[in-house]
């Protein structure tokens, strides 16, 4: 049974500083997404990750990919008030009948100046 | 393009009450899906569908019906509503494999409360 697991769970940054989420899955997973969410919002895609050693940036966050070690990290530089959110990372197997994902019970990012 | 919309939005019920919650795509994807996000819980599968006409059982189905009778549509109903339902319900769809898009895009979500 494919479990993901997040840490840390509740994270508070100063601006400027660098960090890095974790997100651990248990068995083999073809693909592992991250997302956010702003409160009372709906997830916003990030980023996709398929393959092993698969690196992925847009702005300040930077995702990696290592399947050996069933491990991905959403690495944040430089952080800003902006980014203030809830990130979640999600596993799962696609093809045949299976489409879902199992989720991360995500982690909460606060910015502070 | 709308994407993916869920009606309603908000909805109160009295427990043994029964609804209907509906997520409709216009991006012709092939698979939708039905998630809950309770606090402190991320989001849990309900119900999915690879196909118009085919459902499959996620992680937490149980309380929960889901039809797919036409492509762009997939339903998920409550028969008698319990206050263990109180939760934020989400729609999402994606295309099939093999396309090289991977994304499952989101609904806006249906905030349920069971009383």
């Amino acid at each position: 049974e494919l479990k993901v697991e997040q840490n840390p769970l509740f994270l508070s940054m100063q601006e400027g500083k660098n960090y890095t989420i974790y997100c651990n899955y248990s068995t083999t997973s073809d693909r592992l997404y991250w997302y956010r969410q702003d409160p009372g919002k709906s997830l916003e895609s990030l980023f996709v990750l398929l393959s092993n050693g698969a690196v992925k940036q847009e702005g300040r966050l930077m995702a990696s990919l290592d399947t050996k070690a069933r491990l991905s990290t959403l690495h944040i530089t430089a952080a800003v008030h902006d980014l203030s959110a809830t990130y979640f990372c999600a596993a799962g197997n696609y093809g045949g009948s299976q489409g879902n994902l199992i989720f991360g019970k995500g982690t909460k990012l606060s910015v502070k100046p | 393009n709308a994407g993916v919309t869920q009606t309603p939005k908000f909805r109160v019920l009295k427990t043994g009450q029964s609804m209907t919650l509906l997520c409709a795509q216009d991006m012709n994807h092939e698979y939708m899906y039905w998630y809950r996000q309770d606090p402190g819980m991320g989001l849990r599968l309900i119900h999915y569908s690879v196909g118009e006409g085919t459902t499959a059982k996620g992680e937490v189905p149980d309380g929960y019906n889901v039809s797919r009778l036409k492509k762009q549509n997939f339903l998920l109903g409550l028969e008698s509503a319990a206050p263990s339902q109180t939760s934020v319900y989400f729609c999402a769809s994606s295309p099939p494999p093999g396309q090289g898009r991977y994304e499952q895009y989101f609904g806006p979500g249906t905030r349920l409360t069971v009383t």
